[in-house]
Protein backbone atom coordinates (compact mmCIF):
# COMPACT_ATOMS: atom_id res chain seq x y z
CA UNK A 1 0.00 0.00 0.00
CA UNK A 2 1.12 3.95 -0.74
CA UNK A 3 2.08 5.67 2.26
CA UNK A 4 -0.34 8.22 3.33
CA UNK A 5 0.77 11.26 5.63
CA UNK A 6 -1.97 12.89 7.34
CA UNK A 7 -1.57 15.88 10.48
CA UNK A 8 -0.82 14.37 13.54
CA UNK A 9 -4.01 16.81 15.56
CA UNK A 10 -6.99 18.96 14.65
CA UNK A 11 -9.80 21.00 16.33
CA UNK A 12 -13.20 21.52 15.15
CA UNK A 13 -15.93 23.21 16.58
CA UNK A 14 -18.91 21.18 16.92
CA UNK A 15 -21.38 21.90 14.78
CA UNK A 16 -19.11 23.61 12.00
CA UNK A 17 -17.31 21.22 8.84
CA UNK A 18 -14.56 19.17 9.72
CA UNK A 19 -12.01 19.07 6.81
CA UNK A 20 -9.10 16.60 6.60
CA UNK A 21 -6.28 16.03 4.82
CA UNK A 22 -4.24 13.59 3.27
CA UNK A 23 -1.64 12.85 1.23
CA UNK A 24 -0.59 10.03 -0.44
CA UNK A 25 1.55 11.24 -3.35
CA UNK A 26 3.04 7.60 -4.64
CA UNK A 27 -0.54 5.94 -4.48
CA UNK A 28 -0.80 3.07 -7.50
CA UNK A 29 -3.66 3.30 -10.24
CA UNK A 30 -5.45 0.53 -8.39
CA UNK A 31 -5.39 1.64 -5.22
CA UNK A 32 -8.69 3.45 -3.61
CA UNK A 33 -8.11 6.08 -0.96
CA UNK A 34 -10.20 4.53 1.80
CA UNK A 35 -11.18 6.47 5.10
CA UNK A 36 -11.75 4.90 8.85
CA UNK A 37 -11.99 6.21 12.32
CA UNK A 38 -11.38 4.39 15.39
CA UNK A 39 -13.43 6.23 18.22
CA UNK A 40 -11.61 5.28 21.73
CA UNK A 41 -11.48 1.93 22.45
CA UNK A 42 -14.39 0.61 19.76
CA UNK A 43 -12.95 -1.55 16.38
CA UNK A 44 -12.34 0.57 13.29
CA UNK A 45 -15.77 1.86 11.40
CA UNK A 46 -15.56 2.13 7.88
CA UNK A 47 -16.59 5.87 6.72
CA UNK A 48 -15.92 6.10 2.79
CA UNK A 49 -14.09 5.38 -0.36
CA UNK A 50 -13.55 6.38 -3.41
CA UNK A 51 -10.82 5.82 -6.99
CA UNK A 52 -10.73 9.17 -8.88
CA UNK A 53 -14.23 10.80 -8.35
CA UNK A 54 -15.58 12.76 -5.78
CA UNK A 55 -17.86 10.38 -3.00
CA UNK A 56 -20.56 11.05 -0.45
CA UNK A 57 -22.55 9.28 1.87
CA UNK A 58 -24.67 9.79 4.91
CA UNK A 59 -21.44 10.30 7.06
CA UNK A 60 -19.13 11.81 5.01
CA UNK A 61 -17.75 13.34 1.67
CA UNK A 62 -14.59 12.18 -0.21
CA UNK A 63 -12.82 14.85 -2.26
CA UNK A 64 -9.80 13.72 -4.24
CA UNK A 65 -7.75 16.11 -6.54
CA UNK A 66 -7.42 15.22 -10.32
CA UNK A 67 -3.49 13.95 -9.85
CA UNK A 68 -4.76 11.57 -6.85
CA UNK A 69 -1.86 13.25 -4.77
CA UNK A 70 -4.01 13.91 -2.41
CA UNK A 71 -7.28 13.87 -0.96
CA UNK A 72 -10.08 15.34 1.87
CA UNK A 73 -12.26 14.38 4.02
CA UNK A 74 -15.44 16.37 4.93
CA UNK A 75 -17.48 16.06 7.88
CA UNK A 76 -20.36 18.72 6.97
CA UNK A 77 -21.58 19.12 10.59
CA UNK A 78 -19.59 17.72 13.03
CA UNK A 79 -20.29 16.41 16.49
CA UNK A 80 -18.70 15.46 19.87
CA UNK A 81 -19.11 11.85 18.62
CA UNK A 82 -17.48 12.46 15.81
CA UNK A 83 -14.33 12.83 17.90
CA UNK A 84 -11.95 10.06 16.91
CA UNK A 85 -8.76 8.85 15.39
CA UNK A 86 -9.09 9.11 11.42
CA UNK A 87 -7.46 6.99 9.13
CA UNK A 88 -6.24 7.57 5.49
CA UNK A 89 -5.80 4.13 3.97
CA UNK A 90 -4.48 3.42 0.11
CA UNK A 91 -5.75 0.02 -0.26
CA UNK A 92 -6.76 -2.06 -3.45
CA UNK A 93 -9.47 -3.13 -1.72
CA UNK A 94 -8.65 -6.97 -2.55
CA UNK A 95 -7.97 -9.68 0.91
CA UNK A 96 -4.93 -8.01 2.01
CA UNK A 97 -3.46 -6.00 5.58
CA UNK A 98 -5.32 -2.72 5.37
CA UNK A 99 -2.01 -1.19 6.55
CA UNK A 100 -3.08 2.14 9.48
CA UNK A 101 -0.31 4.80 10.14
CA UNK A 102 -0.76 7.32 13.06
CA UNK A 103 -3.73 9.08 11.88
CA UNK A 104 -5.32 12.32 12.84
CA UNK A 105 -7.00 12.34 16.14
CA UNK A 106 -10.09 14.89 15.58
CA UNK A 107 -11.36 16.44 18.68
CA UNK A 108 -14.95 18.16 18.57
CA UNK A 109 -15.22 20.73 20.96
CA UNK A 110 -18.41 23.21 21.95
CA UNK B 1 -27.62 -6.19 12.03
CA UNK B 2 -25.20 -8.14 14.35
CA UNK B 3 -22.20 -7.75 11.67
CA UNK B 4 -19.03 -9.26 13.25
CA UNK B 5 -19.08 -10.40 16.85
CA UNK B 6 -15.93 -11.04 19.04
CA UNK B 7 -16.20 -13.12 21.94
CA UNK B 8 -15.19 -12.69 24.74
CA UNK B 9 -14.50 -9.01 25.14
CA UNK B 10 -11.84 -8.78 27.77
CA UNK B 11 -10.00 -11.73 28.81
CA UNK B 12 -6.66 -12.25 31.84
CA UNK B 13 -4.40 -14.91 31.10
CA UNK B 14 -1.10 -16.62 32.80
CA UNK B 15 1.68 -17.11 31.29
CA UNK B 16 1.47 -20.43 29.36
CA UNK B 17 -2.50 -20.58 29.28
CA UNK B 18 -3.99 -21.31 26.23
CA UNK B 19 -7.41 -19.77 24.56
CA UNK B 20 -9.43 -19.22 21.59
CA UNK B 21 -10.89 -15.58 20.47
CA UNK B 22 -14.07 -16.35 18.65
CA UNK B 23 -14.87 -14.26 15.65
CA UNK B 24 -18.40 -14.53 13.53
CA UNK B 25 -20.01 -12.34 10.79
CA UNK B 26 -23.32 -13.07 9.27
CA UNK B 27 -22.52 -10.66 6.33
CA UNK B 28 -21.91 -14.09 4.07
CA UNK B 29 -18.51 -12.37 3.81
CA UNK B 30 -15.68 -14.93 2.07
CA UNK B 31 -12.43 -12.45 3.62
CA UNK B 32 -11.95 -12.75 7.19
CA UNK B 33 -9.10 -11.12 9.28
CA UNK B 34 -7.05 -10.66 12.42
CA UNK B 35 -5.70 -7.54 13.81
CA UNK B 36 -3.55 -6.96 16.75
CA UNK B 37 -3.48 -3.04 17.96
CA UNK B 38 -0.75 -2.22 20.39
CA UNK B 39 -1.24 0.54 22.84
CA UNK B 40 -0.48 3.67 20.74
CA UNK B 41 0.04 1.98 17.85
CA UNK B 42 -1.86 0.79 14.48
CA UNK B 43 -3.26 -2.44 13.49
CA UNK B 44 -1.14 -5.28 12.46
CA UNK B 45 -2.27 -8.30 10.62
CA UNK B 46 -2.15 -11.86 11.79
CA UNK B 47 -3.99 -14.20 9.83
CA UNK B 48 -6.68 -13.83 7.13
CA UNK B 49 -8.76 -16.19 5.36
CA UNK B 50 -10.14 -15.96 1.72
CA UNK B 51 -12.71 -18.51 2.09
CA UNK B 52 -13.62 -21.75 4.12
CA UNK B 53 -10.77 -24.02 4.62
CA UNK B 54 -8.19 -21.45 3.40
CA UNK B 55 -6.28 -19.16 5.54
CA UNK B 56 -2.64 -17.63 4.90
CA UNK B 57 0.23 -15.56 7.69
CA UNK B 58 -0.37 -11.93 7.70
CA UNK B 59 2.33 -9.84 9.17
CA UNK B 60 2.96 -11.44 12.53
CA UNK B 61 1.48 -14.75 12.94
CA UNK B 62 4.03 -16.32 15.45
CA UNK B 63 1.97 -17.34 18.30
CA UNK B 64 -1.18 -17.65 16.93
CA UNK B 65 -3.02 -20.64 14.79
CA UNK B 66 -6.26 -19.95 12.87
CA UNK B 67 -9.31 -22.50 11.22
CA UNK B 68 -11.89 -21.61 9.25
CA UNK B 69 -14.32 -24.10 8.76
CA UNK B 70 -17.61 -22.65 7.75
CA UNK B 71 -18.22 -18.61 5.94
CA UNK B 72 -19.01 -17.36 9.41
CA UNK B 73 -16.16 -18.01 11.71
CA UNK B 74 -12.95 -17.52 11.93
CA UNK B 75 -11.86 -18.02 15.54
CA UNK B 76 -7.86 -17.09 16.65
CA UNK B 77 -5.88 -19.66 18.89
CA UNK B 78 -2.95 -18.56 21.45
CA UNK B 79 -1.17 -22.18 22.49
CA UNK B 80 1.24 -20.90 25.13
CA UNK B 81 0.24 -17.37 25.97
CA UNK B 82 2.94 -14.57 26.46
CA UNK B 83 3.13 -11.23 28.09
CA UNK B 84 4.16 -9.89 24.34
CA UNK B 85 0.52 -11.15 23.37
CA UNK B 86 -0.91 -8.82 25.59
CA UNK B 87 -3.02 -6.39 23.24
CA UNK B 88 -6.54 -5.29 21.48
CA UNK B 89 -7.12 -8.31 19.07
CA UNK B 90 -9.42 -6.99 16.36
CA UNK B 91 -11.62 -9.56 13.66
CA UNK B 92 -12.90 -8.02 10.32
CA UNK B 93 -14.58 -9.32 7.29
CA UNK B 94 -15.47 -8.04 3.38
CA UNK B 95 -16.77 -9.12 0.74
CA UNK B 96 -14.93 -10.97 -2.75
CA UNK B 97 -13.36 -8.78 -5.10
CA UNK B 98 -11.38 -5.42 -5.66
CA UNK B 99 -12.70 -2.05 -4.27
CA UNK B 100 -14.80 -3.86 -0.78
CA UNK B 101 -14.17 -2.31 2.85
CA UNK B 102 -13.35 -4.12 5.51
CA UNK B 103 -15.82 -4.25 8.78
CA UNK B 104 -14.36 -4.66 12.10
CA UNK B 105 -15.87 -6.08 15.08
CA UNK B 106 -15.31 -4.21 18.59
CA UNK B 107 -12.21 -6.13 19.78
CA UNK B 108 -11.13 -8.63 22.42
CA UNK B 109 -8.86 -6.78 25.23
CA UNK B 110 -5.93 -9.58 26.36
CA UNK B 111 -4.06 -9.45 29.49
CA UNK B 112 -0.82 -11.80 29.73
CA UNK B 113 0.17 -11.63 33.02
Amino acid sequence: DAKTTQPTSMDCAEGRAANLPCNHSTISGNEYVYWYRQIHSQGPQYIIHGLKNNETNEMASLIITEDRKSSTLILPHATLRDTAVYYCIAHTGTASKLTFGTGTRLQVTL
Amino acid sequence: NAGVTQTPKFRILKIGQSMTLQCTQDMNHNYMYWYRQDPGMGLKLIYYSVGAGITDKGEVPNGYNVSRSTTEDFPLRLELAAPSQTSVYFCASSTRGTNQPQHFGDGTRLSIL
